[in-house]
This record gives C-alpha cells, structure tokens and sequence, in this order.
C-alpha cells in the first residue's frame, strides 16, 4: 500500500519561495507520475503538475513561469519549489500519485498540508 | 484546456436514495474521466476511473458511465458516509482539469 506524506513549513512571506517534499514509501518511485494538487480553503481542486521517475515534467501553464517539481529516486521523495507566492497561494497541497496502469488516475493521495502566505 | 462543468453543485438528499451526479467536458476525452470523493479535511479518494472502472475497496454502490463529452456518477442507495463533495476529472491531455464539485448533504 503506496504512502505519501507532505513536509514543508505552513507559512510563507508574499514574495518568497514555496517549498514543499513528498516522501513515497510502499511502492518505488520508479514508476508513475507524481503529481502536485492544491486546493485553496473552502474551494475546488486544482492540478498543479506532476514528474515522471526520468524527470521529465508537465505543468500548469497558468503556473508554469514560478514552479519546478523535481524528483529524487534515491530517497524516494519529489519535491514542489512555487516561487513569488501571493495570498492567492494559500491553498492546502497534496502530493499524489498518477497511476499509469491505472488512465492516470490520482489514485494515493497524501494528507495534504496547507500552506499560507501572509507577512 | 479542457474545462469540466458539473451538475448539479450541491444536491440535499436521504439515505437510500439514488442520486445522479453529471459532469460535461468541453470536448471530448473519451474515456479518460475518474471521479474523486473528498470528505472535509481529507485528501480526495478516487472511486472511478476509465470512467467506468471501480477503484478497488469501494462500494459498489458507487458506478459511473459515460464517454465522449457527457459523464455520470450513480450512487444507488446513498449511505451516511456518502455525504461529501464529488468531484470529476480528465486525465486526457494536460493542464489535468478538475470539475468544480458537487456537495451532496443531508435532507
């Protein structure tokens, strides 16, 4: 049973650097696509983009100038960097899993942790 | 991209009754939809994928339909811990969009 879990401080100043890890364990990162999703309170979900084991990439557009995902097979983590973040990135982040085998179905999520911006 | 609307976004329902959640997308993705569950301060849970597939360990109850453009989840007896947002997906081509919910809460 894949696990993933969030790390990352839960407040950020406007301007700086949003950096979150996901750490995956039961399952190898070697495969699939991890994902990054965000929700902001009281909203709806919103993909973010997701890494392949290889390290290739797919983003968001409407993100894509200010975030890097980045993965690190040997220790089984991958990581989200959202750059020059605003109140409008106060949002609740899950790491997920984006199943292959599966129509590329999120189909593990982490708890999700939020994350805000404020001075 | 492709934008994915739903209906309707929030219905009052009974325990044991069917309820019908529609999501449209703004072209077509063949099967490339899978419906989420999400309780109040918890991640999504994934109940349908391929918009037709069961995920494993979730109730039959639970099914969806659909191909093309026009998509349905059924729940056919609604149970208590049924009471949550829904929410549709494509993963047909990226940005990966979602569907912007449907809130089934109690009658």
């Amino acid at each position: 049973q894949v696990q993933l879990q969030e790390s990352g401080p839960g407040l950020v100043k406007p301007s700086e650097t949003l950096s979150l890890t996901c750490t995956v364990s039961g399952d190898s990162i070697s495969s699939h696509y991890w994902s990054w999703i965000r929700q902001p309170p009281g909203k709806g979900l919103e993909w973010i983009g997701y890494v392949y084991f290889r390290g290739s990439t797919n983003y968001n557009p409407s993100l894509k100038s200010r975030i890097t995902i980045s993965i690190d097979p040997s220790k089984s983590h991958f990581s989200l960097k959202l750059t020059s973040v605003t109140a409008a990135d106060t949002a609740v982040y899950f790491c997920a899993r984006a199943n292959s085998d599966y129509f590329f179905s999120l189909d593990s999520w982490g708890q999700g942790t939020l994350v805000t911006v404020s001075s | 991209d492709i934008q994915m609307t739903q209906s309707p976004s929030s219905l009052s329902a009974s325990v044991g009754d069917r309820v019908t959640i529609t999501c449209r997308a703004s072209q077509s993705i063949g099967n490339y939809l899978n419906w989420y569950q999400q309780k109040p301060g918890k991640p999504p849970n994934l109940l349908i994928y391929a918009a037709s597939s069961l995920q494993s360990g979730v109730p039959s109850r639970f099914s969806g339909s659909g191909s093309g453009t026009d998509f349905t989840l059924t729940i056919s007896s609604l149970q208590p811990e049924d009471f949550a947002a829904y929410y549709c997906q494509q993963s047909y081509s990226t940005p990966r969009t979602f569907g912007p919910g449907t809130k089934v809460d109690i009658k």
